[in-house]
């Protein structure tokens, strides 16, 4: 079955300081890719996608490139703000059962 | 755009009692997810809808857990019995497929 890999946090930042969070994904076709965020106490919502390959997805000064050769999404940001600190959950959905997948989630804490 | 309403936002319910959780999906959207969410063992999908009918159900934990969706704009999950296990954040979520699912706010259920 399909699954996604993020890595593991907690990720602990000063303010403005370079994000990265690395996921890889396997799944069979050609899947598409998203991050949704987790603010404190509230539900998911969408950060960003992306469709087919080399697409990049952006929002918020988030980026993430879909990269099928090593089969990752990885989450950037170039300058982290306290309000940035949440639970960021790298998800799939495979077109032939359009099933979302997620990982386990990385925790991000940024600190003034 | 209302966006996904879920009810109610918190419910707290003694041990043995059913519990009856509610999701109005955004109007046009033909897929709807429900999953759980705990500290232990992170976001679950329990089981997805496509145009009211369950697609996959295979994370529904057991027996006790039933889910329904009547028609386009509601579905429910149900817990009969309840138990102290069960307690967690459970979302809806709602979309057409690869362009990504819309999340609500979430009910917190607590089991004592």
């Amino acid at each position: 079955g399909d699954s996604v890999t993020q890595m593991e946090g907690p990720v602990t930042l000063s303010e403005e300081a370079f994000l990265t969070i690395n996921c890889t994904y396997t799944a069979t076709g050609y899947p598409s890719l998203f991050w949704y965020v987790q603010y404190p106490g509230e539900g998911l919502q969408l950060l960003l996608k992306a469709t087919k390959a080399d697409d990049k997805g952006s929002n918020k000064g988030f980026e993430a490139t879909y990269r099928k050769e090593t089969t990752s999404f990885h989450l950037e940001k170039g300058s982290v703000q306290v309000s940035d600190s949440a639970v960021y959950f790298c998800a799939l959905i495979n077109p032939a059962d359009y099933k979302l997948s997620f990982g386990a989630g990385t925790t991000v804490t940024v600190r003034a | 755009d209302a966006g996904v309403i879920q009810s109610p936002r918190h419910e707290v319910t003694e041990m043995g009692q059913e519990v009856t959780l509610r999701c109005k999906p955004i109007s046009g959207h033909d897929y709807l997810f429900w999953y759980r969410q705990t500290m232990m063992r992170g976001l679950e999908l329990l089981i997805y809808f496509n145009n009211n009918v369950p697609i996959d159900d295979s994370g529904m934990p057991e027996d006790r857990f039933s889910a329904k969706m009547p028609n386009a704009s509601f579905s429910t999950l149900k817990i009969q019995p309840s138990e102290p296990r069960d307690s967690a954040v459970y979302f809806c979520a709602s979309g057409r497929g690869t362009y990504g699912y819309t999340f609500g706010s979430g009910t917190r259920l607590t089991v004592v």
